[in-house]
């Protein structure tokens, strides 16, 4: 079956333009998961969905970022007034079950550049 | 909280060697899992192995093994038989009950014919 898969794969911004990144999960996974990797660093957590709760928004830098998952499949992550410093990739990554050992697969992500 | 340190920025490795990544963490939970994941240059992560803290036999994926030393708190990656196609970003990672994965700072392998 289809992998996770992430809309658009590039934008481009310019500073203080709102964006709103799209995460397609695998069929039936549960969990869902957002990452934000900077240039030549490892992803840091962002927030966490089990089915269309939130339960942990903890990683977002700041009000400007909010996701949702209204449905419990598809989630957005949309960041308003984006900063120069919002520019990374932005991974999204879904599980079957909210299980610590069940595996995570991730998105190719979407590459955000804001001038 | 917990951190995942990567020590090695970056190890080059010649085709059929063996390479050892290497990865320490710091936790106060007991249980907990840990992860290797690679990143390929089209950025899509994909899982290579994971090990369960409680397990004492240290996990094993075809060429892929690792050496767990939950004292020590260090978790390392060993490459056997090294491909062209390992060259990657390589990310220890680490997970407890809030499911989130706690990564390093990764080490780029490059694997030269």
């Amino acid at each position: 079956g289809a992998g996770v898969s992430q809309s658009p794969r590039y934008k481009v911004a310019k500073r203080g333009q709102d964006v709103a990144l799209r995460c397609d999960p695998i069929s039936g996974h549960v969990s869902l998961f957002w990452y934000q990797q900077a240039l030549g660093q490892g992803p840091e957590f962002l927030t966490y969905f089990q089915n269309e709760a939130q339960l942990d928004k903890s990683g977002l830098p700041s009000d400007r970022f909010f996701a949702e998952r209204p449905e419990g499949s598809v989630s957005t992550l949309k960041i308003q007034r984006t900063q120069q410093e919002d520019s990374a990739v932005y991974l999204c990554a879904s599980s079957l079950d909210p299980v610590p050992l069940e595996t995570q697969y991730f998105g190719p992500g979407t590459r955000l550049l804001v001038l | 909280a917990q951190t995942v340190t990567q020590s090695q920025p970056e190890m080059s490795v010649q085709e059929a060697e063996t390479v050892t990544l290497s990865c320490t963490y710091d936790t106060s939970e007991n249980n907990y899992y840990l992860f290797w994941y690679k990143q390929p240059p089209s950025r899509q992560m994909i899982l290579v192995i994971r090990q369960e803290a409680y397990k004492q036999q240290n996990a094993t994926e075809n060429r892929f093994s690792v050496n767990f030393q939950k004292a020590a708190k260090s978790f390392s990656l060993k490459i056997s038989d090294s491909q062209l196609g390992d060259t990657a970003m390589y990310f220890c990672a680490f997970k407890a009950a809030g499911n989130k994965l706690t990564f390093g700072g990764g080490t780029r392998v490059l694997v030269k014919p």
